[in-house]
């Protein structure tokens, strides 16, 4: 089993749609959950990130942390056409001295 | 630019080459990660320093890469005698005061023919 599950997609939605993407975890230590947005040929870009449990929201972004279930979430509102990348979880300790990715969801949003 | 930096962007090198990577992190950051990913597949981390001290070092990472961070500053990733698998985005990150913080670097795309 890998350290962290992400269905890899790819998800094709239209303009406007809510959009929900997920990870799963085995490794009870981490404290840190971040998301991250990666456009073709770029480095990855921090969307949000969430300590220990609990729910964040950042405009049209809402991420949750459900630690007892290993699950954690994100949710696009009002996706755009400008949402269409490869959307990345990762996760580390406290000290945030390794950070385990998941694999990525390519989201499309189709005008 | 005040962002973080690699060079060069793009290597291309024959099997059984050493190759070294040069990444710039923000000025005042003292967290510098290096990570490996290949096409369809999240950042593999590689190896963390804070400051000069290499703190963390994959168990995945063979004895042919090498990372160093001499005065906190830039840092290097070498990797020696390289192989057809080598071939990957390296990414650099460098983080602030906060754990969950890193900023990636374009990346350096390695071709080994």
């Amino acid at each position: 089993q890998k350290e962290v599950e992400q269905d890899p997609g790819p998800l094709s939605v239209p303009e406007g749609a809510i959009v929900s993407l997920n990870c799963t975890y085995s490794n009870s230590a981490f404290q840190y959950f971040m998301w991250y947005r990666q456009y073709s040929r770029k480095g990855p870009e921090l969307l949000m990130y969430t300590y220990s449990s609990g729910n964040k929201e950042d405009g049209r972004f809402t991420a949750q942390v459900d630690k007892s279930s290993k699950y954690i979430s994100l949710f696009i509102r009002d996706s755009q056409p400008s949402d269409s990348a490869t959307y990345l979880c990762a996760m580390s300790g406290f000290y945030g001295q390794n950070f385990v990715f998941g694999p990525g969801t390519r989201l499309s949003v189709l005008p | 630019d005040t962002g973080v930096s690699q060079d060069p962007r793009h290597k291309i090198t024959k099997r059984g080459q050493n190759v070294t990577f040069r990444c710039d992190p923000i000025s005042e950051h003292n967290r510098l990660y290096w990570y490996r990913q290949t096409l369809g597949q999240g950042p593999e981390f590689l190896t963390y320093f804070q400051n000069e001290a290499q703190l963390e070092k994959s168990r995945l990472l063979s004895d042919r890469f090498s990372a160093e961070r001499p005065k906190g500053s830039f840092s290097t990733l070498e990797i020696q005698r390289t192989e057809q698998g080598d071939s990957a985005m390296y990414l650099c990150a460098s983080g602030g005061s906060s754990a969950y913080e890193q900023y990636f670097g374009p990346g350096t795309r390695l071709t080994v023919t």
